[in-house]
């Protein structure tokens, strides 16, 4: 098992240009999250699905987009970037226990 | 005031010590409560849950006050690589929809 991958690791874009982060898992499981990470920060939800097919915003949703459209798989879509967005993003998916993150990409707006 | 306070640190410890973070919750509907540890630039991992009659595993304790709204993780006879950060993690239902706190940097010291 991979468990939970993500692309690209790192990507730089200028403001106003727009881009999608990958990621997928092979767990088969239902949940799947994305979260920002800010330097010195916790993690803050910006999207979650609990299944293909639905999304639901969480605690930062704005400026991003989801879709869910197979288990494996949830890309995070921005649309037009800003320096606000200067992160580093994690994908994560889970079964009844724990959340399995992936590595992460860091992402700079300039 | 918010959802999750941990004392960022830095801690400073010797190799063999034991030291204890805490961390303090807002939420009293809060259900689930986790320990995830972040080592640098790498994604959060599940260090342990946090179970109402507390719970241990290894070197590792942790407790949970749910009248205080507290939780406490404590490391004995700490290791180098323990140094990381610890996340502490709330729910309000299961493993689903985590609200993460800044985090406790720890440096063990050799």
């Amino acid at each position: 098992n991979a468990g939970v991958t993500q692309t690209p690791k790192f990507r730089i874009l200028k403001i106003g240009q727009s881009m999608t982060l990958q990621c997928a898992q092979d767990m088969n499981h239902n949940y799947m999250y994305w979260y920002r990470q800010d330097p010195g920060m916790g993690l803050k939800l910006i999207y979650y699905s609990v299944g293909a097919g639905i999304t639901d915003k969480g605690e930062v949703p704005n400026g991003y987009n989801v879709s869910r459209s197979t288990t494996e798989d949830f890309p995070l879509r921005l649309e037009l970037a800003a320096p606000s967005q200067t992160s580093v993003y994690f994908c994560a998916s889970s079964n009844q226990e724990t959340q399995y993150f992936g590595p992460g990409t860091r992402l700079l707006v300039l | 005031r918010k959802e999750v306070e941990q004392d960022p640190g830095p801690f400073n410890v010797p190799e063999g010590a034991t030291v204890a973070f805490n961390c303090t919750y807002s939420n009293s509907a809060s259900q689930s409560f986790f320990w995830y540890r972040q080592d640098c630039r790498k994604e959060p991992k599940l260090l342990m849950s946090v179970y109402s009659s507390g719970n241990e595993d290894g070197r590792f304790t942790a407790q949970l006050n749910r009248a205080s709204q507290y939780i406490s993780l404590l490391i004995r006879d700490s290791k180098l690589s323990d140094s990381a950060t610890y996340l502490c993690v709330v729910s309000l239902f299961g493993n689903e929809k985590l609200t993460f706190g800044t985090g406790t940097r720890l440096t063990i010291i050799p």
